[in-house]
């Protein structure tokens, strides 16, 4: 079964504290995993791939096979971070997207 | 080419009445994809064309869902005699490739009465 997990509706932080949206994920085959994030009254956009090892907005996510885990992180939120976050397995010629994480970051 | 677009942005019906949807893909993206988002869920799959084929539909698309991508370009979702329970945002999307993520477009939001 193809299946993203992600634990928590809402994460609430202070400007400048650090920030982590855990995300799991069931597969059978090798994982190709994706954030996404939508702001307030815009659409669903990609943040970035495991693939690409890359850091955007300064997120970095990680994957660890062992834990089945692709957690996002940023050492330091900014208010401008608030947003829904969703992350998303490639499945058999589809994304498969956990129900999201509210991320709130108050000055 | 300013993205993927979708049109209506809302629709409001009937309970009963037919409603259709369409999505303009990025024009070099061969792959498109519908989702439907409902309150509190992540986008849920709906169905998939690669060029004009349909290649995999969800159980989520009974048979009042009918989904077209006649020439490979613009595709449309029809839904006959909806319900209450239809109401929701229906994404489209589009990518070039597996594994390059998907470009989404705003989405229809549709609310049946």
């Amino acid at each position: 079964a193809q299946r993203v997990t992600q634990p928590e509706k809402l994460l609430s932080v202070f400007k400048g504290a650090p920030v982590e949206l855990k995300c799991n994920y069931s597969y059978s085959g090798s994982p190709e995993l994706f954030w996404y994030v939508q702001y307030s009254r815009q659409r669903l956009q990609l943040l970035l791939r495991h693939i690409s090892r890359e850091s955007i907005k300064g997120f970095t996510a990680d994957l660890n096979k062992g834990e089945t885990s692709f957690h996002l992180k940023k050492p330091f939120a900014q208010e401008e971070d608030s947003a829904m976050y969703y992350c998303a397995l490639q499945g058999f010629q589809k994304l498969v997207f956990g129900t999201g994480t509210r991320l709130l970051v108050s000055p | 080419d300013t993205g993927v677009s979708q049109d209506p942005r809302h629709k409001i019906t009937k309970r009963g009445q037919n409603v259709t949807f369409r999505c303009d893909p990025i024009s070099e993206h061969n792959r498109l994809y519908w989702y439907r988002q409902t309150l509190g869920q992540g986008p849920e799959f709906l169905t998939y064309f690669q060029n004009e084929a349909q290649l995999e539909k969800s159980r989520l698309l009974s048979d009042r869902f009918s989904a077209e991508r006649p020439k490979g370009s613009f595709s449309t979702l029809e839904i006959q005699r909806t319900e209450q329970g239809d109401s929701a945002m229906y994404l489209c999307a589009s990518s070039l490739a597996d594994r390059v993520g998907y470009t989404f477009g705003s989405g229809t939001r549709l609310t049946v009465v």
